[in-house]
């Protein structure tokens, strides 16, 4: 079946430093990849997407590029600030799926001044 | 626009009661997800419903649980006579057409303590 792995947590970095956390899928045929944060006692929100092979999801600062050759869809920022310490979490929703996330274990990053 | 609410955010039952959990989604979206997050843990999928309709539910539990999305009113998870595993975070999304490539938008979550 379809799964989703993320390198485990916790992540703890300095201010100003680069930020990888790594995610591998295992899906049949093109999934959607997308990379969602929580913050303590919040929901989750949508950090970035990416629906087909070679696109490239950004916002605030932060890059995925989905890969399908590697399966990989690794989250990337090359200053983090304290305010991004939170939960990462990579999910994928399979071809033909409907609307079934299916989310990797989730990564804590913790960004200290 | 209104994000997805749930209600209550925070819930206290004792073992044997029943629990139920609401969520109403954002303006204009017909589809609605519930996920469990146990301690500790990533959040699985539980169940898909589209208005009156229940299109995947292979995350169920096959006792106890149930959903709903009625034609008017939020969508309902109920767990009835709760145990000590039962303590999560659920949480709801919504999308308003049930694409894969849609982004599913969340809300806060309830947050379940089972005594």
């Amino acid at each position: 079946g379809n799964s989703v792995t993320q390198m485990e947590g916790p992540v703890t970095l300095s201010e100003e430093a680069f930020l990888t956390i790594n995610c591998t899928y295992t899906a049949t045929g093109y999934p959607s990849l997308f990379w969602y944060v929580q913050y303590p006692g919040e929901g989750l929100q949508l950090l970035l997407k990416a629906t087909k092979a070679d696109d490239k999801g950004s916002n605030k600062g932060f890059e995925a590029t989905y890969r399908k050759e590697t399966t990989s869809f690794h989250l990337e920022k090359g200053s983090v600030q304290v305010s991004d310490s939170a939960v990462y979490f990579c999910a994928l929703i399979g071809y033909n799926q409907g609307g079934k996330l299916i989310f990797g274990q989730g990564t804590e990053l913790s960004v200290k001044p | 626009n209104a994000g997805v609410m749930q209600n209550p955010r925070h819930l206290v039952r004792r073992r044997g009661q029943e629990a139920r959990l609401r969520c109403s989604p954002m303006k204009g979206h017909s589809h609605v997800y519930w996920y469990r997050q146990l301690p500790e843990e990533g959040l699985k999928f539980m169940v898909y419903l589209q208005k009156e309709n229940i299109i995947d539910e292979s995350g169920m539990p096959k006792e106890r649980f149930s959903a709903e999305f009625p034609k008017e009113g939020p969508s309902i998870l109920r767990i009835q006579q709760v145990v000590r595993g039962d303590s999560a975070a659920y949480f709801c999304a919504s999308s308003p057409r049930g694409e894969p490539q849609e982004t599913q938008y969340f809300g806060p979550g309830t947050r379940l303590l089972v005594l």
